[in-house]
Parts: C-alpha cells; structure tokens; sequence
C-alpha cells in the first residue's frame, strides 16, 4: 500500500530534550516537506526536500533541522525543543519531476502522513 | 506572496442539506495549483481535488462539486446532501508553479448534524 509513514504518532517530551520525528514513504517520491499545525493557522511548511541530500527552509525553518540521506526517509529534528514547538506535524512527499503547465516543476499533488501530535513541556 | 483565505471559520448543517465552502487565494503567478483536503477527526489530511490555473472547468464528484472562478480568485468547494461522515474540517491549499510549498488557508470546520 503506498502511503508516508511518521513515528512516533504521539510524544510527550520536555524542553531541551533532543528528539526526532521520522517520516518514511514508500511511492518513490522525491519531493518530500514537514509542516506544522496550529489551531486556526492551517498548515505551514517548516522544510522540504526537492531530492536526496537537497534540502531547504519553509516558512517556519527555526528550531528544526532535516536530513535527507536516503530517498524515502526525511527525519525532523528538534535539538532542543520548546513549548512553543507543541503542535501537530505531518510529513508529505509527492513527484517532483513532472513538467509543468509554465515549463517549471508542476505542483504534484502531496500525500500526508497521519500526523505526529508532540507536546513540550 | 501567495495567500490563502478561508473565510468561515465553522458551519454547522442538518444533514442532507447542501453547503459551500469558501476559498478566495491570492497569488501573482498565471500558472499556480489549487487544492481541497480533508481532516477528518482521526486526524489525517486526505486529498480531495487538485486544479491548474488553466483549467477553470468545474468538478463534479459524486456529491462533491467544485467552482474554480480566476476573475474572483476562488476556489469554492459544495457539498450536496451533506451526511454526518462529511464532518471534518477541509482545507483549501495554493502552490505556485516551481514553489513546492503548499499555502494552506486556516481551515472551515463543517459539522452535520444527524
């Protein structure tokens, strides 16, 4: 079944402890993103990943750290949480190598993973 | 920059009636891609539809409808005969062509009630 994969689904940490959150997909995907969910602010990318060992900031970059070693596997890092850091996160991957409508990248559709909700506290 | 606006924070219907969700976007791209996803309250985002810039022809299925309208920048999403299953908060989403990140709206929570 092709799907993205996130461990763990539930975590409880306290602050300035090291911690990761994995994400795996098995579609062959190279595009790959983690977004974190706020009530009442959707969804905002934190990082991305066009392909193996490319990876960039979203929109919400501080705090976090990612690694793309291997092409199904982008793991979220958080060297040192905070509260501030409690929130929902969902990990997506999705094509990145269509042509698009312009001539660049198309927008591929982007499949979540079912959501790793942390709390720091 | 690109911007996403849903409008109505929460609805709330009696089954079988029909509702429309709003989505007005913003962007300064001619070519950009329009989204709907689902979360249900397990949690997950589930993918609805998915529309280029260039395709302003509506979507029909089953009893999802869409209306993509550029000369009112929206994107609105109707369900017809709503059912209690269609309790979710649903999110409209933008993403500029060569811009991966997808640009989500804060979300419409739809309840229907039995």
């Amino acid at each position: 079944e092709a799907q993205v994969t996130q461990n763990p689904r539930y975590l409880i940490t306290v602050t300035g402890k090291k911690l990761t959150v994995t994400c795996s997909q098995n579609m062959n995907h190279e595009y790959m993103s983690w977004y974190r969910q706020d009530p009442g602010l959707g969804l905002r990318q934190i990082y991305y990943s066009m392909n193996v060992e490319v990876t960039d900031k979203g929109d919400v970059p501080e705090g976090y750290k990612v690694s793309r070693k291997e092409k199904r596997n982008f793991p979220l890092i958080l060297e040192s949480p905070s509260p501030n850091q409690t929130s929902l996160y969902f990990c997506a991957s999705s094509l990145s190598t269509a042509e698009g409508l312009a001539g660049g990248h198309s927008a591929d559709t982007q499949y979540f993973g079912p959501g790793t909700r942390l709390t720091v506290l | 920059a690109q911007k996403v606006t849903q409008a109505q924070t929460e609805i709330s219907v009696v089954e079988k009636e029909d509702v429309t969700l709003d989505c007005v976007y913003e962007t300064r791209d001619t070519t950009y891609y329009l989204f709907w996803y689902k979360q249900p309250p397990s949690g997950e985002l589930v993918f609805l539809i998915r529309r280029n810039s260039f395709d302003e022809q509506n979507e029909i299925s089953g009893r999802y409808s869409w209306n993509f309208q550029k000369s009112t920048s929206s994107f609105n999403f109707t369900i017809t005969a709503s059912q209690v299953v269609d309790s979710a908060v649903y999110f409209c989403a933008l993403s500029e062509e060569g811009r991966r990140a997808l640009t989500f709206g804060s979300g419409t929570r739809l309840q229907v009630q039995p």
